[in-house]
This record gives structure tokens, C-alpha cells and sequence, in this order.
């Protein structure tokens, strides 16, 4: 089983700042891996694909890196909007779709 | 734009089935996608519980999959959840997702998400 370990638990910024989030896969995943925004009482939202892909409508501050096992959301200039929780998200083959268990971005 | 809605009752008892149904709309179901249910215990991450495909294959989380069922209804438009034997650790948010498929590919990651059904276990 591939276990995603997201850093830090929580990050704790003011608008404006740069926020680096890490995710750590136990094994190489290559480029198949996701990040997610989700806000309070609201479904996820896809944010990155293929580790550095954004989604449709995601704005160009978001910005996704690595391959193998380490990979990074970042947030260049933070927004009100962006203070939220952050998942990544692989496939394998068992045990299927597993996420880290989320970085929470709060304010300052 | 693919919109997905879930639908159920909010409390089952211990013991029970837990059934919700996710309605997709502006697209159908038996276009070539994987269909999830994923859930969020309150407070907690994220689990994935299975997938279907319009033909009826499916695949499930191991560590639930003696409890899971997974069903579509292409007539409806729509597919389905049974967790039987519900605790209260099966308390969570409950969503229907979609993971795209094209040209016999399909994506990891999922790309349309309904709003959430809290379904609460408890006598």
C-alpha cells in the first residue's frame, strides 16, 4: 500500500505570503498525483493533476511540483479565498484511491 | 457540465444499511467514466469506498468491500451505495465523484464532486 504523508498538519500564514505544502509518497507514484482544496462543508475541489497540471478555472497562483515520492503545492501570494485544507490524492492498485491526510492552511 | 447530487437517509441505525443514490446530470452515466463514492468522517480525511463502471464492474476499498455494494441504474441516470452492517464509525460525509476516462484511458484523480450527505449511525 502506498501511504501519502502531507506536511505540515497545519500552516499557519497572512494573505499576501507564500505557502509551501509538501507531500510525501512510501513509494515512487511517478507524475500520478493530485492536490485538493477543500473549504468548510464543501466537496473537494480538484486543484493540481499529473503533479504540476492545474485544473480548469484553477488560478495561476497554485502551482504543483515533483515526481517519484516528494511533491509540493504552491500558493505564490495567498488569497482570503485560499485559506482552506489541502489533500493529495494517488492510485494504485490496492488498495485503489488513498489521500494524505491534509494540511490545513489558516490564517496568521 | 456534469453536476452529481446525493441522496439518502441522514440516520441509520446500528447495525443497518446505510443506501444513498447519486443523480448525475448534464451527462450520462453510460458515457465511458468511473463513478466513486468517497467519504469524510466529521473532523477527519478523506476514504475512498469503490467505483462502478456503466457496465457494472466495480472496485472496492478492501477494508470495506465485505460491507460494500455498488450498483448503477442507467434508466435513472444514477448509481448507488449499500454499507451493511453500519457502526458508528461509518458516520461521515458521503460523496459521489467521477474519475474521466477518454479514448480507454482513464484519470487517477476525480474531477467532479456532488455537495456531501452526512449520513449519522446512532439509535
Amino acid at each position: 500500500e502506498i501511504v501519502l504523508t502531507q506536511s505540515p498538519a497545519t500552516l499557519s500564514l497572512s494573505p499576501g505570503e507564500r505557502a509551501t505544502l509538501s507531500c510525501r509518497a512510501s513509494q515512487s507514484v511517478s507524475s500520478y498525483l493530485a492536490w485538493y482544496q477543500q473549504k468548510p462543508g464543501q466537496a473537494p475541489r480538484l486543484l493540481i493533476y499529473d503533479a504540476s497540471n492545474r485544473a480548469t478555472g484553477i488560478p495561476a497562483r497554485f502551482s504543483g511540483s515533483g515526481s517519484g515520492t516528494d511533491f509540493t503545492l504552491t500558493i505564490s501570494s495567498l488569497e482570503p479565498e485560499d485559506f482552506a485544507v489541502y489533500y493529495c490524492q494517488q492510485r494504485s492498485n490496492w488498495p485503489g484511491y488513498t489521500f494524505g491526510q491534509g494540511t490545513k492552511l489558516e490564517i496568521k | 457540465q456534469v453536476q452529481l447530487q446525493e441522496s439518502g437517509p441522514g440516520l441509520v441505525k446500528p447495525s443497518g444499511t446505510l443506501s444513498l443514490t447519486c443523480a448525475v446530470s448534464g451527462g450520462s452515466i453510460s458515457s465511458s467514466n468511473w463513478w466513486s463514492w468517497v467519504r469524510q468522517p466529521p473532523g477527519k480525511g478523506l476514504e475512498w469506498i469503490g467505483e462502478i463502471y456503466h457496465s457494472g464492474s466495480t472496485n472496492y476499498n478492501p477494508s470495506l468491500k465485505s460491507r460494500v455494494t455498488i450498483s448503477v441504474d442507467k434508466s435513472k441516470n444514477q448509481f448507488s451505495l449499500k454499507l451493511s452492517s453500519v457502526t458508528a464509525a461509518d458516520t461521515a460525509v458521503y460523496y459521489c465523484a467521477r474519475i474521466y476516462c477518454s479514448g480507454g484511458s482513464c484519470a487517477y484523480y476525480f474531477d467532479y464532486w456532488g455537495q456531501g450527505t452526512l449520513v449519522t449511525v446512532s439509535s
